[in-house]
């Protein structure tokens, strides 16, 4: 079964410090998210992306925050400047339509950012 | 906007036991209802889904029915595995984006 894969599985990384937590997206998807997940909380959304740009996104995801599809391939999501409460493990998604009455959104195995 | 709250955990059972999680939303319009579940060491994977009122979404033996009037999709499964050790999450979208729950942890034990 196809799936949507996840680079780093864990990162720890020192405030300020930037990250660029990577994901591949299923192939013949066209719609990409992020979501996260800090400990203890609920998964939340970040973003979405489709054609090439940000089609919404939630009020977390402020201007340190950005995402790429760089190769056709890789789906990014950038951190410029790490800050303790980004501490989270980040998910990303994708699927093949944007409705989600009929369509399923395939989730990856998440990206643990500690942040230190 | 959208909300949900589900049961939380965690909860440890005995194999064959009986497993209801509670999920309960708040929404606008006409949102389609998950539950997704997150096996160790593993993605989040959906379980299950309703579209519409009075649907019932079901695999692996678990169920939910998507219940406008009380506005909940209860999980249940009827005899709990060891296999079914895992976070379960409810979930609704009407549009791109997912709102979750805060997951439940259940551990099943032989």
């Amino acid at each position: 079964e196809p799936e949507v894969t996840q680079t780093p599985s864990h990162q720890v990384t020192q405030m300020g410090q930037e990250v660029i937590l990577r994901c591949v997206p299923i192939s013949n998807h066209l719609y990409f998210y992020w979501y996260r997940q800090i400990l203890g909380q609920k998964v939340e959304f970040l973003v979405s992306f489709y054609n090439n740009e940000i089609s919404e996104k939630s009020e977390i995801f402020d201007d340190q925050f950005s995402v790429e599809r760089p190769d056709g391939s890789n789906f990014t999501l950038k951190i410029r400047s790490t800050k303790l409460e980004d501490s989270a493990m980040y998910f990303c998604a994708s699927s093949f339509s944007d409705r989600t009455s009929g369509n399923t959104i395939y989730f990856g195995e998440g990206s643990w950012l500690t942040v230190v | 906007g959208n909300s949900v709250t589900q049961m939380e955990g965690p909860v440890t059972l005995s194999e064959e036991a009986f497993l209801t999680i509670n999920c309960t939303y708040t929404a606008t319009g006409y949102p389609s209802l998950f539950w997704y579940v997150q096996y160790p060491g593993e993605g989040l994977q959906l379980l299950l889904k309703a579209t519409k009122a009075d649907d019932k979404g079901s695999n692996k033996g678990f169920e939910a029915t998507y219940r406008k009037e009380t506005t909940s999709f209860h999980l249940e499964k009827g005899s709990v595995q060891v296999s079914d050790s895992a976070v379960y999450f409810c979930a609704l979208g009407g549009s791109e984006k997912l709102v979750f729950g805060k997951g439940m942890k259940l551990t099943v034990n032989p």
